[in-house]
């Protein structure tokens, strides 16, 4: 059984704070790695991906990953209030030409203003 | 292009009823996904279409589900027999086939919440 883990939070910081997001997953073949947001009630968003080791910065985000750890991280500078959300980590085999995702549970993110 | 559009967005049924669901991709997308999500986890893959071909099913998928996608273009996906364990968002997400060198990004839509009583 592929298995994605992730704190379920909430992880509360005030507003302007780094937030950091952890997500561990059990297949050591995984090669994709994707970061989605999903705001109550609505449907999850793509906001960040990564496929190789180290660090991928889009903005106020990086995306770390570190395959020998079988671990990725994201991390929201300046956190705004609108970035309270849950934040969804999935992981792609990359052996089945498509995109078959294990998603973990998510982190449900609170930014206090 | 207004995105992935999904319809309903909410059904309630009684138990033992037939549902179906609907899912209009992206206009140019050939790869269409069908995940369901139940209340605090994150989705899981049920089937997957590239065109009209079924390629992908989730054991997750019993025999109660069928999806198609005739015409390579809208999907559905219909419960038979409906049971309560059913109630949950059912997500449907497009792509296309990346090209060189690029990566597969797939786009959610709204989501049909299924409640089964």
């Amino acid at each position: 059984q592929k298995e994605v883990e992730q704190n379920s939070g909430p992880l509360s910081v005030p507003e302007g704070a780094i937030a950091s997001l952890n997500c561990t997953y059990s297949d050591r073949g995984s090669q994709s790695f994707f970061w989605y947001r999903q705001y109550s009630g609505k449907s999850p968003e793509l906001i960040m991906f990564i496929y190789s080791n180290g660090d991928k910065e889009d903005g106020r985000f990086t995306a770390q990953l570190n395959k020998a750890s079988q671990y990725v991280s994201l991390l929201i500078r300046d956190s705004q209030p609108s970035d309270s959300a849950t934040y969804l980590c999935a992981v792609d085999s990359g052996n089945t030409g498509f995109q078959k995702l294990v998603f973990g549970t998510g982190t449900r993110l609170l930014v206090s203003p | 292009d207004t995105g992935v559009s999904q319809d309903p967005r909410h059904k309630i049924t009684k138990r033992g009823q037939n549902v179906t669901f609907r899912c209009d991709p992206i206009s140019e997308h050939n790869r269409l996904y069908w995940y369901r999500q139940t209340l605090g986890q994150g989705p899981e893959f049920l089937t997957y279409f590239q065109n009209e071909a079924q390629l992908e099913k989730s054991r997750l998928l019993s025999d109660r589900f069928s999806a198609e996608r005739p015409k390579g273009s809208f999907s559905t996906l219909e419960i038979q027999r409906t049971e309560q364990g059913d109630s949950a968002m059912y997500l449907c997400a497009s792509s296309s086939v990346p090209g060189q060198g690029a990566k597969e990004k797939l786009f959610f839509g709204s989501g049909t919440q299924l409640s089964v009583l």
